[in-house]
């Protein structure tokens, strides 16, 4: 299985800020890798899809990037609503495996 | 707009079978792929497989020996059993379709809890 490893697990930080979570394949993926955001009671829902392709209707401040085995999920100036967690996802090969999760408190 | 709800039993005795259906409302079904994932507090999320309309299976190793999905294309939904639960099964399981490249839609999630 391909363990995916986010970092950090949680992070506390102010609105305006810009936030960089960070998600490190076991092996490459390539581009196969998908972020999504998770806020409590709900389900996760996709941010960004192969790396850095922004789904519809997702706010342009999120972007992604990377490569490999070594990516990251950007949030260019935080909001009031951006409070939850984050997931990393590979669809590279199965098991389709996820990141541990990094919560960004306000 | 595509809605997907789960349905079945949310309490089951240590050995018993996990049963849930997604039932897919409002899109088309055949042209896509439907999974399971689950997530628990000592796990973080966790694909359990994926289904297509012509009843083709991807099952995660790990569960492979105790899980059995299935399509039901005249009633758009679809379904997992998991058998000989433990306490260690105890999650929020989502339906949700997808991956083509991602899973793209969610249902809310149902608790199943695995207590004696």
């Amino acid at each position: 299985d391909i363990q995916m490893t986010q970092s950090p697990s949680s992070l506390s930080a102010s609105v305006g800020d810009r936030v960089t979570i960070t998600c490190r394949a076991s092996q490459s993926i390539s581009r196969f890798l998908n972020w999504y955001q998770q806020i409590p009671g709900k389900a996760p829902k996709v941010l960004i899809y192969a790396t850095s392709n922004l789904e519809s209707g997702v706010p342009p401040r999120f972007s992604g990037s990377g490569s490999g085995t070594d990516f990251a999920l950007t949030i260019s100036s935080l909001q009031p609503e951006d409070f939850a967690t984050y997931y990393c996802q590979q669809t590279y090969s199965i098991p389709w495996t996820f990141g541990q999760g990094t919560k960004v408190e306000i | 707009q595509v809605q997907l709800l789960e349905r079945g039993a949310g309490l089951l005795k240590p050995s018993e079978t996990l049963s849930l259906i997604c039932g897919v409302y409002g899109g088309s079904f055949s042209a896509y792929y439907w999974s399971w994932i689950r997530q628990s507090p000592g796990k973080g999320l966790e694909w359990i497989g994926t289904i297509i309309h012509g009843g083709t299976t991807n099952y995660n190793p790990s569960l492979m020996s105790r899980l059995i999905m299935s399509v039901d294309t005249t009633n758009n939904q679809f379904s997992l059993n998991l058998t000989s639960v433990t306490a260690s099964d105890t999650a929020v399981y989502y339906c949700a379709r997808g991956p083509l490249r991602f899973f793209d839609i969610w249902g809310q999630g149902a608790l199943v809890s695995v207590s004696s």
